[in-house]
């Protein structure tokens, strides 16, 4: 079955650097695009990125765009998010999840990401 | 990319039926047929219940059905059950090929 493990959150300072890691199995990750999704402590969820299955496309929300990076290595299996210019709001979990229909169709459990000083 | 516009809260009695709404704009709920709800248990990942405003995906009960007016989607959950306590979130695409998330309703089975 699809399995998405998320890895790399942490405890951050503001204005530093993290990169997650998504390691994904159980489906041809090639053949699918995919997303990063966050949810902040207590709050609703909030879609990141998504990239193509190919990485060949790539989008972001407006609240990340020029600080976040999404990425994929398909010979790895594995989907990346490079976070720079970390700011207190960017504290949240972070799931990665599958692309289909227009949709986020399968969900990791999550990583957690904290920015404070 | 503001977030869609869901109530706070909805509670039922099992057996009974309810529905949440889901407002965006014309560059996003009303203009695609690209609505998707979301069930989130406390400390739990989402899970997708709804995709193309009315498609269940296999698995999911069929007490749980999707629509869309205008720039309003709307999820029913009929028979309500103990289960479906938990947040539910609606999702569009957007004229941006970005998407974003409404901004939840907790159902309460009373």
């Amino acid at each position: 079955q699809v399995q998405l493990v998320e890895s790399g959150g942490g405890v951050v300072q503001p204005g530093r650097s993290l990169r997650l890691s998504c390691a994904a199995s159980g489906f041809t990750f090639s053949s699918y695009g995919m997303h990063w999704v966050r949810q902040a402590p207590g709050k609703g969820l909030e879609w990141v990125a998504i990239i193509w299955y190919d990485g060949s496309k790539e989008y972001y929300a407006d609240s990340v765009k020029g600080r976040f990076t999404i990425s994929r290595d398909n010979s790895k299996n594995t989907l990346y998010l490079q976070m720079n210019s970390l700011r207190a709001e960017d504290t949240a979990v972070y799931y990665c999840a599958t692309y289909g229909d227009y949709a986020v169709w399968y969900w990791g459990q999550g990583t957690l990401v904290t920015v404070s000083s | 990319q503001s977030a869609l516009t869901q109530p706070a809260s909805v509670s039922g009695s099992p057996g009974q039926a309810i529905t949440i709404s889901c407002t965006g704009t014309s560059s996003d709920v009303g203009g695609y047929n690209y609505v998707s709800w979301y069930q989130q248990h406390p400390g739990k990942a989402p899970k997708l219940m709804i995709y193309e405003v009315s498609n269940r995906p296999s698995g999911v009960s069929n007490r749980f059905s999707g629509s869309k007016s205008g720039n309003t989607a709307s999820l029913t959950i009929s028979g309500l059950q103990a289960e479906d306590d938990a947040d539910y979130y609606c999702s569009s695409y957007t004229s941006s090929s970005t998407y974003v998330f409404g901004t939840g309703t907790k159902v309460t089975v009373l």
